[in-house]
């Protein structure tokens, strides 16, 4: 499997606390992606890195902040939880051929 | 924005009997891949189609990819229990900052009765 470890892999918090899931890769590459997985919904892009410091917008970016400072390390800040951010959350790299993802082991987080 | 559609939700099977699932997008897609997720575990990419009108085969699982490549679907023939999982299908688009940024389907969960 490819390199990418997330922390932490689980997680309980309360609204309104601010929340940082970390994700680290070791393949050195420019593209880093967060996702969340939610039953009926699939995977959905919250937000997504081509380098460092460039990020942009994914379909579900709303309440999400990210940041890349350096390659191999990719954040995702909740700023002030939600319980409809109650989720399990992926980062993914891609893979050797075209477009396909490598995923993390995903960390699940409850917000109460 | 593109949306892929996938169909059934729920697939409860014989051991030994054979299982489908479809998936439809609102657009023409650059690729379309597929992925199993193990419960409790992450999505793992199976395969990824290109072309229109593309087959592809590994061991009991057979992918084709619409002539319009607008739709897609996954058959596993004579089910075994280790293929007990959720199976997403992922569109792709083409270039630049599209590269990676996958819309999911919403995943076919497979049981299998031994």
């Amino acid at each position: 499997d490819a390199g990418i470890t997330q922390s932490p892999r689980h997680k309980v918090t309360e609204t309104g606390t601010p929340v940082t899931l970390r994700c680290h890769q070791t393949e050195n590459h420019r593209y880093m992606y967060w996702y969340r997985q939610d039953p009926g919904h699939g995977l959905r892009l919250i937000h997504y890195s081509y380098g460092v410091k460039d990020t942009d917008k994914g379909e579900v970016s709303d309440g999400y902040s990210v940041s890349r400072s350096k390659t191999e390390d990719f954040l995702l800040t909740l700023e002030s939880a939600t319980s409809s951010q109650t989720s399990v959350y992926f980062c993914a790299i891609p893979g050797p051929n075209t477009g396909e993802l490598f995923f993390g082991e995903g960390s699940r987080l409850t917000v109460l | 924005g593109q949306q892929v559609m996938q169909i059934p939700q729920y697939q409860h099977v014989q051991e030994g009997e054979d299982f489908t699932t479809y998936c439809n997008s609102s657009t023409t897609l650059s690729n379309i891949q597929w992925y199993k997720q193990r419960p409790g575990g992450h999505p793992v990419f199976l395969i990824q189609l290109v072309k229109s009108g593309e087959v592809k085969k590994q061991k009991r699982l057979t992918f084709q990819f619409g002539e319009a490549k607008k739709n897609s679907s996954l058959h596993i023939t004579a089910t075994q229990t280790t293929d007990v999982g959720t199976y997403f299908c992922a569109g792709g688009l083409t270039g630049g900052t599209s590269y990676g940024k996958l819309t999911f389907g919403q995943g076919t969960i497979l049981t299998v009765h031994p």
